[in-house]
């Protein structure tokens, strides 16, 4: 079952601007993961956030966590045309589901389109 | 290169055969994960594997089953295969199984079923 949301959905911009998505969640959790897909590839972790932090930075990414609103968000800074992607947050709930080992939930996305 | 490779790379399958996906990776980590993934409802887990010889289910498992003969590889079968298989198929691994822990994902396979 999806744990976390990502919203916007779809989201395009130019070069040189700021991108943010955003990321809400319904259970507790230790620790939550943004990871970028390219067309066609598979998922690479971009940065992990423990539920202790609020705010985590990694090269032109930044992220934030509210754990009272169960909610994060991903900002990219002076984006690039090869940043397009998608873009999901990934959570492993406190209480997890018997069937699930430690296997991340995912959202659903957001896509990113960076023009040049 | 260390990582994760997958085969096949995309495959047509006709409804009704068996077909396993194959998924090794040479990082020696105990984790293993099968997600597949469909346009609308983002990754879902089929099976996992903790370590070497234990395996479980996730929560799509139906029509699919994994084994775990040793740490490189964890291959996903479908014993007879049915149209609403058809997804793009992603191995993972991950060092140990447990919280905070980033995973590693293979290229994927593209599969049809028709």
């Amino acid at each position: 079952s999806q744990q976390g949301e990502e919203d916007p959905q779809a989201l395009s911009i130019q070069e040189g601007e700021n991108a943010t998505m955003n990321c809400s969640y319904k259970t507790s959790i230790n620790n939550l993961q943004w990871y970028r897909q390219n067309s066609g590839r598979g998922l690479v972790h971009l940065i992990l956030i423990r539920s202790n932090e609020r705010e985590k930075h990694s090269g032109r990414l930044r992220v934030t966590l509210d754990t009272s609103k169960k909610s994060s968000s991903l900002l990219i800074t002076a984006s690039r045309a090869a940043d397009t992607a998608s873009y999901f947050c990934a959570t492993v709930p406190v209480e997890r589901p018997r069937n699930s080992g430690y296997a991340l939930n995912f959202g659903k996305g957001t896509s990113l389109l960076v023009t040049p | 290169i260390a990582g994760i490779t997958q085969a096949p790379t995309s495959q047509i399958l006709a409804a009704g055969r068996r077909m396993t996906l194959r998924c090794t990776q040479d990082m020696r980590h105990n984790a293993m994960y099968w997600y597949r993934q469909d346009l609308g409802l983002g990754l879902r887990l089929i099976h996992y594997s903790n370590t070497a010889g234990t395996t479980g289910k996730g929560e799509v498992p139906d029509g699919y089953s994994v084994s775990r003969a040793n740490t490189d590889d964890f291959p996903l079968t479908l014993a007879s295969a049915v149209p609403s298989q058809t997804s793009v198929y992603f191995c993972a691994s991950s060092p140990q199984p447990g919280q905070g822990m980033e995973q590693f994902f293979g290229p994927g396979t593209r599969l049809t079923v028709l």
